[in-house]
């Protein structure tokens, strides 16, 4: 069975700080998939990151960077420069691959605030 | 269109009344999924098809709920005799490949009341 934890439920941060989302996940499974998902206010679910498990290199896309570390099995988070846009809750999900079946599981979410 | 589409968006009904919730995909999108999220948690899976074939309707909490997609295209998620405890955002996804791990797509969701 796959777990994922995100143990931070909610953050706020002044405007412009630095913020990391944890991510923490578990699964027996050799290769998976992990993911972020970002719920505005609106309440839609939107897509920001897929990364396989053999590929751990970090990614950047403009303030947004991601860190996967496979020794610790966790997958954070992190915007540079926070935005008031940045408000949301964001969810970290894991899928294994095969199969043919890729239902996500989702962590709790974090409720980030960022503050004017 | 361009993205996931669901109807109704809110949907309030009274407890014991059918439900029926609507998700049309990505065009092209083989795979169709859909999740239950309460209010302060993920979503959780509820059932999906490749095609028109559904293929993993584990996550279906009871009988009373059931999914169809018969020409492989829009699904219909139906709750019978709903209960209080169906109140929740009925979110559907769509991904582009039946055979390999794809970035699923999800829509706006319907948020259903149950009074």
């Amino acid at each position: 069975a796959q777990k994922v934890t995100q143990a931070q439920t909610e953050i706020s941060v002044v405007e412009k700080e630095d913020v990391t989302l944890d991510c923490v996940y578990e699964t027996r499974d050799t290769t998976y998939y992990l993911f972020w998902y970002k719920q505005p206010p609106s309440g839609e679910l939107v897509f920001l990151i897929r990364r396989n498990s053999f590929d751990e290199q970090n990614e950047i896309s403009g303030r947004y960077s991601w860190n996967f570390q496979k020794s610790t099995s966790s997958f954070n988070f992190t915007i540079t420069a926070s935005q008031v846009v940045d408000s949301a809750v964001y969810f970290c999900a894991l899928t294994v691959a095969g199969g043919g079946n890729e239902k996500l599981t989702f962590g709790t979410g974090t409720r980030l605030t960022i503050i004017p | 269109g361009a993205g996931v589409s669901q109807s109704p968006r809110y949907k309030v009904t009274k407890r014991g009344q059918d439900v029926a919730l609507r998700c049309d995909p990505i065009s092209g999108h083989v795979s169709l999924y859909w999740y239950r999220q309460a209010l302060g948690q993920g979503p959780e899976f509820l059932t999906y098809f490749n095609y028109e074939a559904q293929q993993d309707k584990s996550g279906l909490p009871n009988d009373r709920f059931s999914a169809e997609r018969p020409e492989g295209s829009i699904s219909t998620l139906t709750i019978q005799r709903t209960e209080q405890r169906d109140s929740a955002m009925y979110r559907c996804a769509s991904s582009s490949r039946a055979s390999e791990t794809d970035t699923q797509y999800f829509g706006p969701g319907t948020r259903l009341t149950v009074l």
